[in-house]
């Protein structure tokens, strides 16, 4: 079946630092990566989306400079959250469509800003 | 930019009832329209999903769109214990991304 990892499933980090979560997909060659953030109190955010041959597509309050993400092949993506500081808590789910546009998702990795 | 909002924002229903939630979206040019479940720790799962207006049955589920009203709703048959969770409405607003616009969610308790 189709499996999306995440890794790591939760970390903490000093304000003002960097850390970076992976996702794999597995069972199923992920013609596209989507990055959702969910806040405290809110829903999921896109953050942005990552499509096989095409430029990276950021959604609006988020940046390249502050969200670096690398999607090297069809299964693997990596995501940094660079310079990080108390709002940017929550959890970051990774989403990966098939080519059927079916979307799985990983179960998450939880950012703890302390 | 699309919006979905979902309600109500929490429900409990009786094991075997019926468990109605419901969506609305901003854009009737809006193309999928996809019901999540989420449990505790876990990342969303896809349940079930419609693109026509009509009703879509799969199981104990039974979802219907309501293009002109802007209107999904999702119903669970003899709801479950095991059917306690948080669920989560997405819109696709292009097929060909992978972009979804998300609720914030029902949470469904059911009681034995």
């Amino acid at each position: 079946g189709a499996l999306v990892y995440q890794y790591p499933r939760r970390t903490i980090c000093k304000s003002g630092t960097s850390m970076r979560m992976e996702c794999q997909a597995v069972g199923f060659q992920a013609t596209s990566v989507a990055w959702y953030r969910q806040s405290p109190q809110k829903t999921f955010e896109l953050i942005a989306l990552s499509t096989v041959n095409s430029a990276i597509k950021y959604e609006q309050n988020f940046t390249q400079e502050k969200f670096p993400i690398s999607h090297p092949n069809l299964s693997f993506s990596s995501m940094t959250v660079l310079n990080a500081y108390l709002e940017d808590r929550g959890l970051y789910l990774c989403g990966a469509r098939d080519i059927s546009y079916e979307q799985y998702f990983g179960p998450g990795t939880r950012l703890t800003v302390l | 930019q699309e919006k979905v909002q979902q309600s109500p924002e929490s429900l409990i229903v009786p094991e075997g009832a019926m468990s109605s939630l419901n969506c609305t979206f901003s854009n009737s040019a809006s193309q999928s329209i996809w019901w999540y479940q989420q449990h505790p720790g876990k990342g969303p799962e896809a349940l079930i999903s419609i693109f026509s207006n009509g009703n879509k049955k799969e199981g104990r589920l039974t979802v219907y769109l309501n293009r002109a009203s802007l209107h999904v709703s999702l119903h669970i048959r003899d709801s479950q214990p095991s059917d306690s969770a948080v669920y989560l409405c997405a819109v696709s607003a292009n097929y060909n991304q992978g972009k979804l616009i998300f609720g914030q969610g029902t949470k469904l308790s059911i009681k034995p």
